[in-house]
């Protein structure tokens, strides 16, 4: 089964920094899909960010980027510019390539925003 | 992008009543539709599965007679939780996904308070 871990449960960073939230999973399988949740208080979930293994490029969505090391891997996310906004519960999600499967997610980050 | 709403957004009722939580895919044909639970400052938890027309597919440990989930249209899910219990108070959150997308699109949730 696959599994997504998240080891920072929380993190902080000023505005106007950069952060960088950790992201690792294990799976057998050679397709896969990678995503970024983010969940600010209202709880709603919004897709932050997506990879597909299979492209080699480092997705990018404005302020925010993956690094993606597929052999380690892992899939850390960057946040430039930090913005007051950002603050927010991360999710690090994995979902296999058939059409059947289903998204797994890590365990959160929760992400401050200091003046 | 792809709106899913959810009805109702809180609800509160005396323990041993039913609770019907409505689901719905705004803009698109939702193949495929998920249902969620999440417990405060914890992950989501997938509860189960169901695709239009068919039944459910539950997680293990998640039981079918409790929490009745009906994909009657390509728009429409619906989640009952029959005779709640205090035990049964948590945030429920829907998800659909349409066939050739490999993201989910994520409904804004529903607070169930039993008392």
């Amino acid at each position: 089964a696959q599994t997504v871990t998240q080891s920072q449960p929380e993190m902080s960073v000023q505005e106007a920094e950069t952060v960088t939230l950790s992201c690792t999973y294990d799976t057998s399988e050679s397709d896969y899909y990678l995503f970024w949740y983010k969940q600010p208080p209202s709880r709603q979930m919004i897709l932050v960010i997506r990879q597909e293994a299979y492209k080699q490029q480092n997705a990018t969505e404005n302020r925010f980027s993956v690094n993606f090391q597929k052999a380690a891997k892992s899939f850390s996310l960057k946040i430039s510019d930090s913005q007051l906004g950002d603050a927010a519960m991360y999710f690090c999600a994995y979902r296999g390539s058939g059409t059947a499967s289903k998204l797994t997610f890590g365990t959160g980050t929760r992400l401050q925003v200091t003046l | 992008g792809a709106v899913v709403s959810q009805h109702p957004s809180w609800v509160i009722c005396k323990s041993g009543t039913s609770v019907k939580i409505e689901c719905r895919s705004l803009d698109f044909q939702a193949t495929t539709m998920f249902w969620y639970r999440q417990f405060p400052k914890q992950s989501l938890m997938l509860m189960a599965t169901s695709n239009e027309g068919s039944k459910a597919t539950y997680e293990q440990g998640v039981e079918k007679d409790k929490f009745l989930i009906n994909h009657a249209s390509l728009t429409l899910s619906t989640l009952t939780v029959t005779s709640a219990h205090p035990e049964d108070s948590s945030f429920y959150i829907c998800s659909a996904r349409y066939t050739g997308r490999n993201e989910q699109f994520f409904g804004p949730g529903t607070r169930l308070t039993v008392l």
